[in-house]
């Protein structure tokens, strides 16, 4: 199985700051790499795919990036409404694995 | 706005079964991979099962094989999860989600609700 390592597992963050968040994969991953963003008692939500390729809708504040095995996610300028825990899944191969998570809470 | 509604949880026994059922609309179901993905309580998500669109193909993750099966009824546009032989590490809420329409990988697009089961 492909493991999937996040990092960091939390971050406080102001409004208005940039946050990145890093995910590492256990072997190449040919750019299948997605972020899904969950909010509290909700599903998940897709915001990237393609490892930068956002799905309609998300703002433009969200930007994916990397390649190989390391992948990063970044909010430009966080708003009240990404607060959320964020998640990356490898879509390359069975069985699909995500990482561990990170929990953006307020500063 | 895809819909994907769940249901079929709740409270069972270990060794008991269950069957969940996911309700989708407002897309043309049967040109759809359909996945389920769950969460137990304060943890991340864990994949379990991927069904090809035409139901023929079945992928699972290893601690699911042989208890859970996942099956569709395309003329019912609906998803099932069976999981037999259940334990109280199945415990979880369980999410039925879309894969994006696309030749390579497995995106989940869109996601239901989710149903919660409790194997106590």
């Amino acid at each position: 199985d492909i493991q999937m390592t996040q990092s960091p597992s939390s971050v406080s963050a102001s409004v208005g700051d940039r946050v990145t968040i890093t995910c590492r994969a256990s072997q190449v991953i040919n750019g299948l790499l997605a972020w899904y963003q969950q909010k509290p008692g909700k599903a998940p939500k897709l915001l990237i795919y393609t490892v930068s390729t956002l799905q309609s809708g998300v703002p433009s504040r969200f930007s994916g990036s990397g390649s190989g095995t390391d992948f990063s996610l970044t909010i430009s300028s966080l708003q009240p409404e990404d607060f959320a825990t964020y998640y990356c899944q490898q879509d390359y191969s069975f069985p699909l694995t995500f990482g561990g998570g990170t929990k953006v809470e307020i500063k | 706005q895809v819909q994907l509604v769940e249901s079929g949880g709740g409270v069972v026994q270990p060794g008991r079964s269950l069957r969940l059922s996911c309700a989708a609309s407002t897309f043309t179901f049967s040109n759809y991979h359909m996945h389920w993905v769950r969460q137990a309580p304060g943890k991340g998500l864990e994949w379990l099962a991927q069904i090809s669109s035409d139901g023929t193909n079945q992928y699972y993750r290893d601690s699911v094989k042989g208890r859970f099966t996942i099956s569709r009824d395309n003329s019912k546009n609906t998803v099932y999860l069976q999981m037999n032989t259940l334990r109280p590490e199945d415990t979880a809420m369980y999410y039925c989600a879309r894969r994006r329409d696309v030749v390579v990988g497995n995106t989940l697009d869109s996601w239901g609700q989710g149903t919660l089961v409790t194997v106590s």
